[in-house]
C-alpha cells in the first residue's frame, strides 16, 4: 500500500496568512493526487485532483502543486471558512490511501 | 443536484454484520462508480472499496474477506455490507461519488453513516 505522510498534524494560523500543506507518497504516484477539506460534522469536500486541478466552485486561493512523492496545498491569504482539516489521497494504485490529515487553527 | 443519501442503523453487535444503503439522485449509476469509505479518530480516512458503473468492483485488501458491495441502477441504490464487525470497526461510514473515469477521488459525497460497534 501506499502510505501518504503529512509531515504536520496542526498547525497555528493567521487571518490573511499564506499556508502551505505538505504531503508525501511512499512512491512516485505521478500526479495522481486529491486534496480535501473537512469541517467538523461534515464529510470531506474534493478541491483538487490531478494535483493542480482545481474543482469548480472552490475559490482560487487553493492551489495544488508537486510531482512525484511530493505534494503541496497552497492557501493564500487565509480566510475563516478555510480553517479546516485537510487530507490528501492517492489514486494511483488502490487501496486508495489517505494522508492523517493537518489541522489548521486560528492564533 | 447531486446528492447521496446514507441510510442504515447507528448501533451494531460486535461479530453482527453493518447493511448501508446509498440512495443517489441527480447522476446515474450506469455512468459513476460509487466509493465506500470510512473515518475513525485511530485510522482516519480508509477507502473499503468502489463499485464501478459497470458493476464491478474493487475492494481493499484488508477488509475482501468480509466485505460486498452492489447496487441497483433502477433504484438508484448502492448497497454496503460488512461481516463480523468488531469494536475497531466504529467509524463514520461514508459513501462518496467516483469523480470521472481513470481519476479515483471522491465529488460528491453522502452524509455518513455513524457506526458504533457494542454490546
Amino acid at each position: 500500500d501506499i502510505q501518504m505522510t503529512q509531515s504536520s498534524s496542526s498547525f497555528s494560523v493567521s487571518l490573511g496568512d499564506r499556508v502551505t500543506i505538505t504531503c508525501k507518497a511512499s512512491e512516485d504516484i505521478y500526479n495522481r493526487l486529491a486534496w480535501y477539506q473537512q469541517k467538523p460534522g461534515n464529510a470531506p469536500r474534493l478541491l483538487i485532483s490531478g494535483a493542480t486541478s482545481l474543482e469548480t466552485g472552490v475559490p482560487s486561493r487553493f492551489s495544488g502543486s508537486g510531482s512525484g512523492k511530493d505534494y503541496t496545498l497552497s492557501i493564500t491569504s487565509l480566510q475563516t471558512e478555510d480553517v479546516a482539516t485537510y487530507y490528501c489521497q492517492q489514486y494511483w494504485s488502490t487501496p486508495l490511501t489517505f494522508g492523517a490529515g493537518t489541522k489548521l487553527e486560528l492564533k | 443536484q447531486v446528492q447521496l443519501k446514507q441510510s442504515g442503523p447507528g448501533l451494531v453487535q460486535p461479530s453482527q454484520s453493518l447493511s448501508i444503503t446509498c440512495t443517489v439522485s441527480g447522476f446515474s449509476l450506469t455512468s459513476y462508480g460509487v466509493h465506500w469509505v470510512r473515518q475513525s479518530p485511530g485510522k482516519g480516512l480508509e477507502w473499503l472499496g468502489v463499485i464501478w458503473s459497470g458493476g464491478s468492483t474493487d475492494y481493499n485488501a484488508a477488509f475482501i474477506s468480509r466485505l460486498s458491495i452492489s447496487k441497483d441502477n433502477s433504484k438508484s441504490q448502492v448497497f454496503f455490507k460488512m461481516n463480523s464487525l468488531q469494536a475497531d470497526d466504529t467509524a463514520i461510514y461514508y459513501c462518496a461519488r467516483n469523480l470521472r473515469r481513470t481519476v479515483y477521488a471522491m465529488d460528491y459525497w453522502g452524509q455518513g453513516t455513524s457506526v458504533t460497534v457494542s454490546s
